[in-house]
């Protein structure tokens, strides 16, 4: 069955150094989305994008869809002790919306 | 505007007994989604329904039915619980089923004994 995988699982960094975390698809996808869930809360969605190659921002967020629409980057730029969360990728393929495993990042002051 | 709402947060059962979760949306959407959250699984869809009066699986169904009451209500049923489904359960719902966001619940901290 269709598979999304996340890299890192984990992510440790200093306050103020940039983070990015990858989606991968084993299939192409229709669209995909982004979802922060903070430490004991329930996921939150971010954004989703449609279009082979597109980019979107928010504020220091950025988010990528590949060209082949298989695969999917966040990044952000100086992070903050309140981007603390897992950081979830969800794929839609022609069935059903599959989560990837999450990167969790972890922000020292 | 509560968003979704389950009920209750926590229960803790023994292998073998039932117990049915709630969940309602004051929303007015469409489509109404069950997850499990499992340390380094991620979401996994249990069952989902695209539209009021329609139920299907996902992606682990396996020990569990489900009940669209209502546009407002989608229940979870667990008919005779183990310790393999000892997770934390998310309710979500989405106005049009796949191509929009979802909104999640809030979670019931289930632990099978």
């Amino acid at each position: 069955g269709q598979q999304v995988m996340q890299i890192p699982q984990y992510q440790h960094v200093q306050e103020g150094e940039d983070f990015t975390t990858y989606c991968n698809s084993s299939t192409t996808l229709s669209n995909i989305q982004w979802y922060k869930q903070r430490p004991g809360g329930h996921p939150v969605f971010l954004i989703q994008l449609v279009k082979s190659g597109e980019v979107k921002k928010q504020k220091r967020l950025t988010f990528q869809f590949g060209e082949a629409k298989k695969n999917s980057s966040l990044h952000i730029t100086a992070t903050q002790t309140t981007d603390v969360g897992t950081y979830f990728c969800a794929g839609d393929n022609t069935d059903k919306l599959i989560f990837g495993t999450g990167t969790r990042l972890q922000v020292f002051p | 505007n509560a968003g979704v709402t389950q009920t209750p947060k926590f229960q803790v059962l023994k292998t073998g007994q039932s117990m049915t979760l709630q969940c309602a949306q004051d929303m007015n959407h469409n489509s109404m989604y069950w997850y499990r959250q499992d340390p380094g699984m991620g979401l996994r869809l249990i069952y989902y329904s695209a539209s009021e009066g329609t139920t299907d699986k996902g992606e682990v169904p396996n020990g569990y039915n489900v009940s669209r009451l209502n546009k407002r209500e989608f229940s979870l049923r667990l008919e005779s619980a183990a310790p393999s489904q000892t997770s934390v359960y998310f309710c979500a719902s989405s106005p049009v089923f796949r191509v929009s966001e979802q909104y999640f619940g809030p979670g019931t901290r289930l632990t099978v004994t």
